[in-house]
């Protein structure tokens, strides 16, 4: 069965510091891949995703993904972080044989001044 | 706007009960899936749908249903409600390419 891990539940940078938010997956498939941003109150918001070709993958606000096989990583980036990208961020897989989406537990994004 | 629509917003009910959320996918989209949110559990995926037929399962209680219609609107039925049961439930749906998901506003359930 496919899992997603996202280290770190809480993760505190600072306004205009990197963000780096971290996604791990099984799959015995090529998976695709997925991130997905939800602001409070609100449903998810697709931020990019990973199906096949080039493996750095460039998303909506600034955010950026890498697709690393080797690594079964699929971590989230943005060069300096912006105070309206306070939120909960998932990562999520499925595999292109299958039907079912599995989501990560997610990671809730503090930006402080 | 994702263009997929849940009601009612908000829904607030009583212990035994049994309530009915609604989800209208976008446009062509033939699958729709069900998530309930809580605090404690995360994003736990319960059903999904395809073109009217139940595709796949995962954590649904019993007392939990769902369906489909011809017009690919989706209704979950939630019955002998518990106050475990409140929580945020988000319907969402797919098209063909590459399965991404488009996810509603959600329905915030409470059960006092």
């Amino acid at each position: 069965a496919q899992s997603v891990t996202q280290l770190g539940s809480h993760v505190s940078v600072s306004e205009g510091a990197l963000v780096l938010l971290r996604c791990n997956y099984s799959s015995s498939v090529p998976p695709y891949l997925f991130w997905y941003v939800q602001y409070p109150n609100q449903g998810l918001q697709l931020l990019l995703k990973y199906t096949t070709g080039a493996t750095l993958v460039k998303g909506i606000n600034g955010f950026e993904a890498e697709f690393k096989k080797s690594e079964t990583s699929f971590h989230l980036t943005k060069p300096s972080a912006h105070m309206s990208d306070a939120a909960e961020y998932f990562c999520a897989v499925k595999d292109n044989y299958g039907q079912n989406f599995v989501f990560g537990p997610g990671t809730r994004l503090s930006v402080l001044p | 706007d994702s263009g997929v629509t849940q009601t009612p917003k908000h829904l607030i009910t009583a212990t035994g009960q049994r309530v009915t959320l609604r989800c209208s996918p976008r446009s062509g989209d033939l699958s729709v899936y069900w998530y309930q949110q809580s605090l404690d559990q995360g994003l736990q995926f319960l059903i999904q749908y395809y073109n009217g037929e139940e595709r796949a399962k995962g954590n649904i209680l019993e007392r939990f249903s769902a369906q489909q219609f011809p017009d690919l609107h989706s209704e979950l039925n939630l019955s002998s409600l518990e106050l475990g049961d409140s929580a945020l439930y988000f319907c969402a749906s797919s098209g063909q390419a590459y399965n991404e998901q488009f996810f509603g506003p959600g329905t915030r359930l409470t059960v006092l």
